[in-house]
């Protein structure tokens, strides 16, 4: 299975600060990569696919890059809104999946 | 817009049985792969089962394989997941999510499965 190592599990950042989540993937799964935002009691809303593209009525503060086994989702100027959980999710090949999450609060 | 809509959760007891259902709109369900993920309390998420888009096609997580069955009614636009067998280790919110192009881009509200005794 395709292991995602993802950091860091947690994060307090401030309201129009930069920052980045990482995931590293076990094996080459080429762009097949997608970073996904899960709010208390709701479900995960996809957010970059593909590694790098962003999702439709996805703000563009967003934005998913790659470097070999290594992908990152990065939040340029942080909103309130922005607060969640934060997944990657490998779907080169079965079984999918997931890094263990990245808790992101507002400082 | 696109709508997943699970049911069919609840309690039940270890060794036991339940089906769960989602139903979609919103989209050509016939024309998409479909999927199910869960998230045990306070867990990450993991992926369960995958079917195709004409359900010719599925894929399950091994600790799943030969308990649980996915599958769909084209016609009725819902995706169902047999749950046999069912341990305390199953106990989690399962999500039904739309597949385009191996990208899980709907899901579903959940429905939460608690096996206990």
């Amino acid at each position: 299975d395709i292991q995602m190592t993802q950091s860091p599990s947690s994060i307090s950042v401030s309201l129009g600060d930069r920052f980045t989540i990482t995931c590293r993937a076990s094996q080459d799964i080429g762009n097949y990569l997608s970073w996904y935002q899960q709010k208390p009691e709701k479900s995960p809303k996809l957010m970059i696919y593909r590694a790098t593209n962003l999702e439709d009525g996805v703000p563009s503060r967003f934005s998913g890059s790659r470097s070999g086994s290594d992908f990152s989702l990065t939040i340029n100027s942080l909103e309130s809104e922005d607060t969640g959980i934060y997944f990657c999710l490998q779907h080169k090949q079965y079984p999918l999946t997931f890094g263990s999450g990245t808790k992101l609060e507002i400082k | 817009e696109v709508q997943l809509v699970e049911s069919g959760g609840g309690l039940v007891q270890p060794g036991r049985s339940m089906k769960l259902s989602c139903a979609a709109s919103g989209f050509t369900f016939s024309n998409y792969g479909m999927a199910w993920v869960r998230q045990a309390p306070t867990k990450g998420l993991e992926w369960v089962a995958t079917i195709s888009f004409d359900g010719s096609s599925t894929y399950y997580r091994d600790s799943v394989k030969g308990r649980f069955t996915i599958s769909r009614d084209n016609a009725k636009s819902t995706l169902y997941l047999q749950m046999n067998s069912l341990r305390s280790e199953d106990t989690a919110t399962y999500y039904c999510i739309r597949l385009a192009m191996m990208v899980l881009d709907y899901w579903g509200q959940g429905v939460m499965v608690t096996v206990s005794s």
